[in-house]
C-alpha cells in the first residue's frame, strides 16, 4: 500500500541551526501539507502546497519556514534558525485532491528536538 | 475565534460495547468534518469524512453523525476491541470558496478498550 515517508524519524539540533525535514508524498497525489504537533497538544496546520506553490499557510508559518519540492518526488520543510519552541513532531501529508473532497495521508512524522 | 472541543478525559469502556466520542464546535460553520485515529508517536490515520449536508455516515463498525444545528459530531465504534484503543481526532474544514478548506484539528479524545 502506498504511503508517505518522512526522514529522519528523529532530529536533534542546536538552537539557531537550520534543519531540513524531508518527505516523499504518495506518487500520484497533488496536494501536500506540513503539520506539527507539540507534545501533548493538537495537530496544527503549517502550510499547504499545490501546483508547485504555497496555496495556504498558517500564522505559525513565518519567515523562518520555507517549503520546496525540488524534484518530482521530494517535499521538504526548512526551518532557518531553530528555536526551542520549534521542538515538536512534524507531519507531512498528501492527498489526491483537496482536503474537502478526500482524506489526507499522513507520514509517521519527524520528531524535532531543539536543544 | 473558532473552537473545536473534544473531551480531554479518556473514555474507558469494556470490549464489545459501543464507544461514543463527541466533537463540538463553536464560531464556525464547517463544510465538512473528518475523523482520524492517532496512535502514540505516529501520524493520524483517516477514518471517515462527512459533509454538512449529510446526517450520518457508516464504514464497517464506525458511524459518524453530523448535526449542524447542535454544532456537534458523534463518532461511534460498535463492538469495540482492545485494538481500537487510540486517540481519535476530529478535524473541520470550510468552503474553499469562502476561505480555507484546510482541516483544523481538535485535541482528540483517548479511547481505552478493556478486555
Amino acid at each position: 500500500e502506498p504511503e508517505v515517508t518522512q526522514t529522519p524519524s528523529h532530529q536533534v539540533t542546536q538552537m539557531g541551526q537550520e534543519v531540513i525535514l524531508r518527505c516523499v508524498p504518495i506518487s500520484n497525489h497533488l496536494y501536500f501539507y506540513w503539520y506539527r504537533q507539540i507534545l501533548g497538544q493538537k495537530v496544527e496546520f503549517l502550510v499547504s502546497f499545490y501546483n508547485n506553490e504555497i496555496s495556504e499557510k498558517s500564522e505559525i508559518f513565518d519567515d523562518q519556514f520555507s517549503v520546496e519540492r525540488p524534484d518530482g518526488s521530494n517535499f521538504t520543510l526548512k526551518i532557518r534558525s531553530t528555536k526551542l519552541e520549534d521542538s515538536a513532531m512534524y507531519f507531512c501529508a498528501s492527498s489526491p485532491d483537496r482536503a474537502d473532497y478526500t482524506e489526507a495521508f499522513f507520514g509517521q512524522g519527524t520528531r524535532l528536538t531543539v536543544v | 475565534s473558532q473552537k473545536i472541543e473534544q473531551n480531554s478525559e479518556a473514555l474507558n469502556i469494556q470490549e464489545g460495547k459501543t464507544a461514543t466520542l463527541t466533537c463540538n464546535y463553536t464560531n464556525y460553520s464547517p463544510a465538512y468534518l473528518q475523523w482520524y485515529r492517532q496512535d502514540p508517536g505516529r501520524g493520524p490515520v483517516f477514518l471517515l469524512l462527512i459533509r454538512e449536508n449529510e446526517k450520518e455516515k457508516r464504514k464497517e463498525r464506525l458511524k459518524v453523525t453530523f448535526d449542524t444545528t447542535l454544532k456537534q459530531s458523534l463518532f461511534h465504534i460498535t463492538a469495540s476491541q482492545p485494538a481500537d484503543s487510540a486517540t481519535y481526532l476530529c478535524a473541520l474544514g470550510g468552503h474553499a470558496s469562502g476561505g480555507s478548506y484546510i482541516p483544523t484539528f481538535g485535541r482528540g479524545t483517548s479511547l481505552i478498550v478493556h478486555p
